[in-house]
């Protein structure tokens, strides 16, 4: 089946630095990938659509300048949050299609980010 | 617009009980439906899902059935276990507006001995 890895899992840093959360899609291509914001007991906040080769279409309210997206290739989008503070603090999701499938087919999720600024 | 609307949790059910957990949706187009499933600190994972009118998807003793003449996507599932506490979204997938899923609000369920 389609795999989704998604690293690191946990981060615990500082307020002020810099957080990097990669997203592959082990098994398959993606040219659109999805990271979701997650608070604790709430559903799924999309934040932005990553598109492979462009940039990404962030939904409205997301600071772009803030979550920094790269989708460098068809297996691999990153999430940086840049200069990170407590309010940041959160679970992070990302969520990959296999190309060209239409919307019958699901998106396949990773196990998620779990970032606390101190 | 595209949405999904979930029953709200959170549900407490006794092992071996039935389970029904509602979901309907509105969309403007032909919509894919799908149930995934929130164990505690992980990701989603795809439980089941349902591509047209009418289809049932099924997995893990879980059930739904895409019923278009009342928008529903209700799940169920006839002797829950214990194992099967976890966090349950529903939604939708629409090919008019392209990738995006939209997401019910998530039904908490915890199952007892």
């Amino acid at each position: 089946g389609a795999v989704v890895s998604q690293h690191p899992s946990r981060v615990i840093c500082k307020s002020g630095t810099s957080v990097k959360i990669e997203c592959r899609s082990l098994d398959f291509q993606a040219t659109t990938m999805f990271w979701y914001r997650q608070f604790p007991k709430q559903s799924l906040m999309l934040m932005a659509t990553s598109n492979e080769g462009s940039k990404a279409t962030y939904e409205q309210g997301v600071e772009k300048d803030k979550f920094l997206i790269n989708h460098a290739s068809l297996t691999l989008s990153t999430l940086t949050v840049t200069s990170a503070h407590p309010e940041d603090s959160s679970f992070y999701i990302c969520s990959a299609r296999p190309h060209g499938q239409g919307n019958r087919q699901p998106q396949h999720f990773g196990d998620g980010t779990r970032l606390s600024i101190l | 617009g595209n949405s999904v609307t979930q029953m709200e949790g959170p549900v407490t059910l006794s092992e071996e009980a039935f389970l029904t957990i509602n979901c309907t949706y509105t969309a403007t187009g032909y919509p894919s439906l799908f149930w995934y499933v929130q164990y505690p600190g992980e990701g989603l994972q795809l439980l089941l899902k349902a591509t047209k009118a009418d289809d049932k998807g099924s997995n893990k003793g879980f059930e739904a059935t895409y019923r278009k003449e009342t928008t529903s996507f209700h799940l169920e599932k006839g002797s829950v276990q214990v194992s099967d506490s976890a966090v349950y979204f529903c939604a939708l997938s629409d090919l008019d507006t392209g990738n995006q899923f939209y997401f019910g609000t998530g039904t908490s369920l915890t199952v007892i001995p």
